[in-house]
């Protein structure tokens, strides 16, 4: 049991760019969920793939933000055309089934300029 | 709509001392399950404790206890003689029926133990 992992910790991104966040579940958990959290507040939901099929997603994900899990293993979290007001900490978790614990990656620190 | 509130934003303690976290949720679901995570400063979220709505006992786990009081939609945390590796955030978390897969949680309550 290796943890979750997310690549990259760190982003420093302008304006209007587009950036791509990777997230490695636990390789037996078949649900993977993405959360945001900034700073000050808890994580707040954004979307949750069972295995390759995205079945849940915030209000808070415009259209500007795109997940995918193409093989039901990593997962891929793309924000197109960057605001400043999408900076926070970007976080993975996983989880074997509904209602269990969440074991959640790290993290990724998106700061827009 | 499911809400968790954790009214104590910050709390400041000196090593040895007792400390309660509150937390009050709301829902409309009769199943439902209450969490709580702690955040250490390295900023991943750790797993410490899962209850259902169906289980009222209160449990303890070394210097941490928990209770859970369905009369007042709380589920407090408490910390026994607490200890500098202690500071963290807290959140504490509903998932329910009818959440559709999403955990909510509340904003959290900054520990910081002083030596």
């Amino acid at each position: 049991d290796t943890g979750v992992s997310q690549d990259p910790r760190h982003k420093i991104t302008k304006r209007g760019q587009n950036v791509t966040f990777r997230c490695d579940p636990i390789s037996e958990h078949n649900r993977l969920y993405w959360y945001r959290q900034t700073l000050g507040q808890g994580p707040e939901f954004l979307t949750y793939f069972q295995n390759e099929a995205q079945l849940e997603k915030s209000r808070l994900l415009s259209d500007r933000f795109s997940a995918e899990r193409p093989k039901g293993s990593f997962s891929t979290l793309e924000i197109q055309r960057t605001e400043q007001g999408d900076s926070a900490m970007y976080l993975c978790a996983s989880s074997s089934r509904q209602y269990e614990k969440l074991f959640f990656g790290s993290g990724t620190q998106l700061s827009v300029l | 709509a499911q809400k968790v509130t954790q009214a104590q934003t910050e709390i400041s303690v000196v090593e040895k001392e007792d400390v309660t976290l509150d937390c009050v949720y709301e829902t409309r679901d009769t199943t439902y399950y209450l969490f709580w995570y702690k955040q250490p400063p390295s900023g991943e979220l750790v797993f410490l404790i899962r209850r259902n709505s169906f289980d009222e006992q209160n449990e303890i786990s070394g210097r941490y206890s928990w209770n859970f009081q369905k009369s007042t939609s709380s589920f407090n945390f408490t910390i026994t003689a607490s200890q500098v590796v202690d500071s963290a955030v807290y959140f504490c978390a509903l998932d329910s029926d009818n959440a559709g897969n999403m955990l909510t949680f509340g904003g959290g309550t900054r520990l910081m133990v002083k030596p």
